[in-house]
């Protein structure tokens, strides 16, 4: 119940075009859903957040829509460039006990062809 | 204003060796988490501080142990070394317990051999 399953795992999409990565959950405990991006090397970046109370939430070209019957989200990328050549990873958390810690989603590997 | 500070950035033991790792949140930041990443199983929640005490636990052996000083810097210990421990090791900061925005160190990336 704790897992948030990511698709697909890797992704090639050229400049400019709009990469979309999926996370779906279980446990109706969590209330909080980000997204990081991570450059080898790296640690994980915080990306774009999101709360169930919001079906969408945009910050510069990165979106996050939220679906909280299907208990799924995603994230869109627009305009993408070579520069966000990446791992994406979702995480969801909830308020308190188990749920409180961030449960990763497996990572989508994007490449951005110039 | 100062990111996760994580040392050493790369460290290499051998198998039954014990090792510390530090981390120094962002200041002002009080709750510390660990992570463990590896290629296998992703990215996995060891254990999260706040105010010197363990809050959280995540399904890791008892090998795996930390401790958080009044200055909120944590360390983590890791005993008797497996070569299954190889991973980077994550440390997450945030401003008090319960707020969710975390922020991650570049981690320490641990070789046992």
């Amino acid at each position: 119940q704790q897992q948030v399953k990511q698709s697909p795992q890797s992704l090639i999409v050229q400049k400019g075009g709009i990469p979309i990565i999926n996370c779906a959950y279980e446990n109706t405990a969590f209330d909080y859903f980000p997204w990081y991006q991570q450059f080898p090397g790296k640690g994980p970046a915080l990306l774009i957040a999101i709360r169930p109370d919001v079906s969408e939430k945009k910050e510069g070209r990165f979106t996050i829509s939220f679906n909280k019957s299907a208990k799924q989200f995603s994230l869109h990328i627009m305009d993408s460039q070579p520069g966000d050549s990446a791992t994406y990873f979702c995480a969801a958390s909830g308020a308190s006990g188990s749920a409180r810690q961030l449960t990763f989603g497996s990572g989508t590997q994007l490449t951005v062809l110039p | 204003k100062a990111g996760v500070t994580q040392t050493p950035r790369y460290l290499i033991k051998t198998r039954g060796q014990q090792v510390t790792l530090s981390c120094s949140p962002i200041s002002g930041h009080r709750s510390v988490s660990w992570y463990q990443q590896t290629p296998g199983q992703g990215l996995q929640f060891l254990f999260e501080y706040f105010s010197e005490t363990q809050r959280n636990k995540g399904n890791f052996p008892g090998r795996f142990s930390g401790r958080q000083f009044s200055n909120s810097r944590s360390e983590m210990n890791v005993s008797t070394l497996e070569l299954g421990d190889s991973a980077l090791y994550l440390c997450a900061s945030s401003l008090d317990m319960g707020v969710t925005e975390a922020f991650f160190g570049q981690g320490t990336r641990l070789t046992v051999v």
